[in-house]
């Protein structure tokens, strides 16, 4: 398996501000991908993360509101920009490692509130 | 486009009752398919992932199955424990190639009772 650490676990913030969430993988990553669960809801796919170049944004989610980077193999970010009470989630990120096959591991999430 | 569902949304049963959650998918060509567990706030634990080419994959008291032609997988638990109680999801991937993105059913909400 793979251990999946994310940060923060969770933040309240206000409307208008914006938050970095960081997600760590403690093993070589194949593919790595962060995806939203709305109160209530299943998780939606928001993008995958590319290394060394721009994440590929899933239909209703752009780049300007969910900037995302991903410097190396097993490291990847993902901003919340100009958040609104709407943006309130878990956001959880999700790698397939490379000895797993077609395992995806996801991290614990990071629980936002927006005021 | 992919569509999974997953039926009940909620199930509540005695402890040491066997546990049947159900997953449909609607495009038939998947690649594999996987069951995760979600406690409450938390995020995804994975559970048993099946290979197209499989018919069930086993993994202590948990069993899923998979029949492609009819787009249906069930996870059954064996002799459930309030331990088990959690939401049930399970995932496809959304194109037909590996490792690739998910798209989930809406989850199954499980209640053991002691």
């Amino acid at each position: 398996s793979a251990v999946i650490s994310q940060k923060p676990s969770r933040d309240i913030c206000q409307r208008g501000t914006s938050l970095t969430i960081q997600c760590q993988v403690d093993s070589q990553v194949t593919m790595m991908f962060w995806y939203r669960q709305q109160p209530g809801q299943s998780l939606t796919l928001i993008a995958t993360a590319n290394q060394g170049s721009e994440a590929t944004y899933e239909s209703g989610f752009v780049i300007d509101k969910f900037p995302i980077s991903r410097p190396n193999l097993t490291f990847s970010t993902l901003t919340v920009s100009n958040m609104s009470p709407e943006d309130s989630s878990i956001y959880l990120c999700s790698a397939v490692v490379s000895r797993s096959r077609e395992t995806q591991y996801f991290g614990p999430g990071t629980r936002l509130l927006v005021l | 486009k992919q569509e999974v569902t997953q039926i009940p949304a909620a199930l509540s049963v005695p402890e040491g009752e066997n546990l049947v959650l159900n997953c449909s998918f609607t495009d038939s060509a998947i690649y594999n398919l996987q069951w995760f567990r979600q406690d409450p706030g938390k995020g995804l634990t994975s559970l048993l992932l099946i290979q197209s080419s499989q018919r069930e994959q086993t993994s202590g008291r948990l069993n899923a199955s998979l029949d492609k032609s009819s787009g249906r997988s069930t996870l059954y638990i064996a002799a459930s424990q309030p331990g088990d109680s959690a939401t049930y999801l399970c995932a496809v991937p959304m194109i037909k190639a590996a490792g690739n993105k998910l798209t989930f059913g809406g989850g199954t909400r499980v209640l053991v009772k002691p």
